[in-house]
């Protein structure tokens, strides 16, 4: 049972044009998203997050768009840079309890 | 800025041999966790730990499984007799609440090998 879905599992952009990832979630009884981004032989590390009472949340060159109708929600960065190369993972969770992860998406940002 | 440091980075373990992972998390944070990877899937929920009990564990966290907090600082995951399937990586995670906008601080993991 997936209630975190991210489809595409890699992605490829040329540094300085934006990345769009995306996230989808079966469970309308989440209400706090969040996205983290994973270094090879390192810990998740928190990027960004958006209650459901909101729809867009933007800090710096993250923004994170929900839907909640559509129970989709995506994380911009723009402009990308190589640094930016990392897994990242979209989490849900309903009242701080128990995160659920989606599987990930690799982003490479090319120089 | 303060971190959650989790000992030792890698393992190896015969099946059905007993494995301690160890965790020191943030130090004034109150919410253990404990989640894992099985190489190329997505990050498990495991269990979660306050006030020095159990407050919540997934399906994956049998009886096999132990959790402990066994003075202020360390937070261990037991395993009573490794599996193959045990192999992943392991990560501790703390938080200072458990609010419904609260971060997971994570550790850099433990690669769990069962041979």
């Amino acid at each position: 049972d997936q209630q975190v879905k991210q489809n595409s599992p890699s992605l490829s952009v040329q540094e300085g044009r934006i990345s769009i990832l995306n996230c989808d979630y079966t469970n309308s009884m989440f209400d706090y998203f969040l996205w983290y981004k994973k270094y090879p032989a390192e810990g998740p590390t928190f990027l960004i997050s958006i209650s459901s009472i909101k729809d867009k949340n933007e800090d710096g060159r993250f923004t994170v768009f929900l839907n909640k109708s559509a129970k989709h929600l995506s994380l911009h960065i723009v402009p990308s840079q190589p640094g930016d190369s990392a897994v990242y993972f979209c989490a849900a969770t309903r009242n701080g309890q128990n995160f659920v992860f989606g599987p990930g998406t690799r982003l490479s940002v090319l120089p | 800025e303060p971190e959650v440091t989790q000992t030792p980075s890698h393992q190896v373990t015969q099946m059905g041999q007993e494995v301690i992972l160890r965790c020191v998390p943030i130090s004034n944070h109150l919410y253990f966790y404990w989640y894992r990877q099985i190489l190329g899937q997505k990050v498990e929920f495991l269990v979660s730990f306050y006030n020095n009990e159990i407050s919540e564990k997934s399906e994956i966290f049998d009886d096999q499984f132990s959790v402990e907090r066994p003075d202020g600082s360390n937070f261990t995951l037991k395993i009573r007799s490794t599996k193959l399937e045990d192999s992943a990586m392991y990560f501790c995670a703390s938080s200072y609440t458990q609010g419904p906008t609260e971060k997971l601080f994570f550790g850099s993991g433990t690669q769990l090998s069962v041979l």
